[in-house]
């Protein structure tokens, strides 16, 4: 079956240390996302990659990168520069659907990671 | 600005009908997705409207008002199941990829 699949479901890390999440689709999706969700917020758009060997920074980028080196696989690195780490981090992708962009192209989610630094 | 509004916990009784209701403003607007959340899982694609009006599919029915900045979710026939979060998301029209999402409606349904 294909999907996304997001590991480890749970992570702990001692402050000022580096923690990359994995994030891996073999849904043939171009486009992958990385969002952070926090209590009482909705979801908050961190990275994005519309195609290999690019990406964009999203609304809460600092603190956070990325790569894109395969189609299938967008890690995400959490810095020792984000100054609130802990949270629940999905990770997403999407098809393009054709000559409308991503138009009303739905988001696929991973279970999430959820990190915990102290 | 770019503002979602919709509330933050709503309950209803298995059998019944419930609509969670979402408000948007956004730079352009190129349509509104409904996800349905479990708790502590991934949000699942629930509904998409881009033109006015209801769309449904089975127990679930969207509506959007382009004019008002308004959108429901209705849920019929509401089962113990159904109980979870249900995520609003506008999409601007200045970036498709940029979805604003709403907070999140954390549906209770009890027996």
């Amino acid at each position: 079956d294909g999907g996304i699949t997001q590991s480890p479901k749970y992570l702990f890390r001692k402050e000022g240390q580096n923690v990359t999440l994995s994030c891996e689709q073999n849904l043939n999706h171009d486009a992958m996302y990385w969002y952070r969700q926090d209590p009482g917020q909705g979801l908050r758009l961190i990275y994005y990659s519309q195609i290999v060997n690019d990406f964009q920074k999203g609304d809460i980028a600092e603190g956070y990168s990325v790569s894109r080196e395969k189609k299938e696989s967008f890690p995400l690195t959490v810095t020792s520069a984000q100054k609130n780490p802990t949270a629940f981090y999905l990770c997403a992708s999407r098809s393009n659907p054709g000559t409308g962009g991503f138009l009303g192209s739905p988001l696929h989610f991973g279970n999430g990671t959820r990190l915990t630094v102290t | 600005g770019q503002n979602i509004d919709q509330p933050t916990e709503m309950t209803a009784t298995e059998g019944a009908i419930v609509q969670i209701n979402c408000t948007y403003q956004t730079s352009g607007f190129n349509g509104l997705f409904w996800y349905q959340q479990h708790a502590g899982e991934a949000p699942t694609f629930l509904s998409y409207n881009v033109l006015d009006g209801l769309e449904e599919k089975g127990r679930f029915s969207s509506f959007l008002s382009r004019s008002k900045g308004y959108s429901y979710l209705l849920l019929k026939e509401l089962q113990m199941k159904d109980s979870a979060s249900y995520l609003c998301a506008a999409s601007p029209s200045y970036n498709t990829d940029k979805l604003i999402f709403g907070t999140g409606t954390r549906l209770q349904v009890f027996p």
